[in-house]
């Protein structure tokens, strides 16, 4: 069927290294894409979006890499910090909806 | 308010009531959602308005959910003779047009019934 799904359901980096969350979708007509970070407790946080056009799109200490050939998206985290620690998922747009998969949860020791 | 609000924070209902979760959306953002979140589980999408369109309720788990929202802006989700299996987090959030721009969450309601 398709989904979003995510290739890790847990995380761990040190603390000034970078993170590579994945995450693959199975519908190529999905033209839009999110990065959400969900700390405990709080809403999903919108970090960085991509549209089907780009294959890259950078922000403050994150990019997001969209290979629409395999399907595949990543989210990248610079140089992570503590406060980086939280689940992050992918969103994909398809038609009125948001798809999200089941999240990765991020731990960063310090 | 900056961002999207949602009252109560917090709800414990004994199975069998109703309850009714509150989404204020941000201002001007046409479209709105509910989303439920199971402990350690994604988003389930529930129900979209999007203007004045009818909503798409496609998600919506039974009849015991329904969703209204009026003037365009305030929603209201209620779940009527609540069991146990709809304890969750709802989430609601909005965005400027659709979901072809980023949508913005609230913070959730946390519905326990006991």
């Amino acid at each position: 069927g398709e989904s979003v799904g995510l290739h890790l359901p847990t995380l761990s980096v040190q603390e000034g290294d970078n993170s590579i969350i994945n995450c693959a979708y199975s519908n190529s007509a999905s033209d839009y894409f999110i990065w959400y970070k969900q700390e405990s407790g709080k809403g999903p946080q919108f970090i960085i979006d991509i549209r089907s056009n780009m294959d890259k799109r950078q922000g403050q200490r994150v990019t997001v890499l969209l290979n629409k050939t395999v399907k595949h998206l990543s989210l990248q985290i610079a140089a992570t910090q503590p406060g980086d620690s939280a689940v992050y998922f992918c969103a994909e747009s398809r038609g009125n909806q948001f798809y999200f998969g089941t999240g990765t949860s991020l731990t960063v020791i310090p | 308010g900056a961002g999207v609000s949602q009252s109560p924070s917090n709800k414990v209902t004994e199975k069998g009531k109703d309850v009714e979760l509150r989404c204020d959306p941000i201002s001007g953002h046409t479209a709105l959602y509910w989303y439920r979140q199971s402990l350690g589980q994604g988003l389930e999408f529930l129900i979209y308005f999007q203007g004045n369109s009818a909503p798409d309720k496609s998600g919506l788990p039974s009849d015991r959910f329904s969703a209204e929202r009026t003037g365009g802006s305030v929603s209201t989700l209620t779940i009527q003779r609540t069991q146990q299996e709809d304890s969750a987090v709802y989430l609601c959030a909005s965005s400027l047009l659709g979901s072809k721009t980023e949508a913005f969450f609230g913070q959730g309601t946390r519905l326990t019934v006991v």
